[in-house]
């Protein structure tokens, strides 16, 4: 499997643009997760998905903030408008029910509003 | 809530060094617990587990005990080397419900040559 597959890798955008993120969660994962990574908070949940249903948003820091999953293998997180406090790493990552916890991260979206 | 607290970076140290990242938690249950590594430009992955008291997880030179009497899950490796330089997060997962994993705020390793 080729792991949790994010893009883009890095986006440049000026304030007030909208940002989207997406995400491929490893097949057969029914949990997905979207996290944002700051050096001030360090890593925080901001919303996760279980079967594709949003099921946990309160990370989520304000309105301008929105995640969708539309089916089992693609999510999005978008930011309108942005700003520059939204700049960070974000990060997906999926898991599955049961005994085995572990979280699989994707390599991050470094985003840097302008 | 639940919460983990880890020692403040960065943390250096010269090759062949022993390493010891303090991490203590809160939780109202019996939580599992969990270190994950993150290299520079990646994700997190996870580096160790242990699911209940006593529980000793290991990997790649690395160990934690889970000590439910101290609530410490305390990471360490008897000779760290270079490429050991990463950022290691502690996190627990409150099996009462969710799953769903709180994460330490992540302690910078660097080792020099």
């Amino acid at each position: 499997d080729a792991g949790v597959i994010q893009s883009p890798r890095h986006e440049v955008t000026e304030m007030g643009q909208e940002v989207t993120l997406r995400c491929k969660p490893i097949s057969g994962h029914d949990y997905l997760f979207w996290y944002r990574q700051t050096m001030m908070r360090g890593l925080e949940l901001l919303i996760y998905f279980n079967n594709n249903v949003p099921i946990d948003d309160s990370g989520m820091p304000e309105d301008r903030f929105s995640a969708k999953m539309p089916n089992a293998s693609f999510s999005t997180l978008k930011i309108q408008p942005s700003e520059p406090r939204d700049s960070a790493v974000y990060f997906c990552a999926s898991s599955t029910t049961g005994v085995e916890e572990t979280q699989y991260f994707g390599p991050g979206t470094r985003l840097l509003v302008l | 809530g639940d919460s983990v607290t880890q020692m403040e970076g960065p943390v250096t140290l010269s090759e062949e060094a022993f390493l010891t990242i303090n991490c203590t938690y809160t939780a109202t249950g019996y939580p599992s617990l969990f270190w994950y590594v993150q290299y520079p430009g990646e994700g997190l992955q996870l580096l160790l587990k242990a699911t209940k008291a006593d529980d000793k997880g290991s990997n790649k030179g690395f160990e934690a005990t889970y000590r439910k009497e101290t609530t410490s899950f305390h990471l360490e490796k008897g000779s760290v080397q270079v490429s050991d330089s990463a950022v290691y997060s502690c996190a627990l997962s409150d099996r009462r419900g969710s799953y769903i994993p709180t994460f330490g705020r992540g302690t910078s390793l660097i080792v020099h040559p």
